[in-house]
């Protein structure tokens, strides 16, 4: 089974930073991978998907990037409403689709 | 409108059954997947299962296999989990969520039900 280790576990920031997440993937994914995005009590709101492809309505200075075994999210400047916590998900595999053990951005 | 709406939660004891349902609508159900993803209380979102936008495939993750069975029935535009032999260790919000694209069974997640707690406990 592919395995997906996203680092840091935690990130303290502040408005305005510049963020960047990793996930790594156990074996080649090539671009198969989404990122996440979940507020305390709500479900994830899917941000990027193929690595790199912006979701409808997602504001711009969330971008993916990466293939293969590494990817980041960057956050440009941080802003209040992203202090959430941030999952990777590997969908190449044919029979699961693992999420990262998730990035929790806080202040 | 994209919704899912899940329904089926509740507490039961251990070696118990439940079965969850996920009522879609606002796009054209049979020619999505549907997956299932869990979270247990304080942690992180487990992938669970998927099915096909026919029912023709469907996947499971290794800690479920042989005890949930998951199926749809496109003329009600309603996935099913059947969760049998269940343990402590599947308490959890299990959430019903539709694929990005319909060309693959797992895949992207766009849109997401608020979830229905399962609670195993004696």
């Amino acid at each position: 089974d592919i395995q997906m280790t996203q680092s840091p576990s935690t990130l303290s920031a502040s408005v305005g930073d510049r963020v960047t997440i990793t996930c790594r993937a156990s074996q080649s994914i090539r671009n198969w991978l989404a990122w996440y995005q979940q507020k305390p009590g709500q479900a994830p709101k899917l941000l990027i998907y193929e690595a790199s492809s912006l979701e409808n309505g997602v504001p711009s200075r969330f971008s993916g990037s990466g293939s293969g075994t590494e990817f980041t999210l960057t956050i440009s400047s941080l802003q209040p409403d992203d202090f959430a916590t941030y999952y990777c998900q590997q969908y190449n595999s044919y029979g699961s689709g693992t999420f990262g053990q998730g990035t929790k951005v806080e202040i | 409108e994209v919704q899912l709406l899940e329904s089926g939660g509740g507490l039961v004891q251990p070696g118990g059954s439940l079965r969850l349902s996920c009522v879609a609508s606002g796009f054209t159900f049979n020619n999505y997947a549907i997956n299932w993803v869990r979270q247990a209380p304080g942690k992180g979102l487990e992938w669970v299962s998927a099915i096909g936008g026919s029912g023709s495939g469907s996947y499971y993750t290794d800690s479920v296999k042989g005890r949930f069975t998951i199926s749809r029935d496109n003329s009600k535009n309603t996935v099913f989990l059947q969760m049998n032999s269940l343990r402590a260790e599947d308490t959890a919000v299990y959430y019903c969520v539709k694929v990005y694209s319909g060309s693959y069974i797992i895949n992207a997640l766009d849109y997401w039900g608020q979830g229905t707690l399962v609670t195993v406990s004696s």
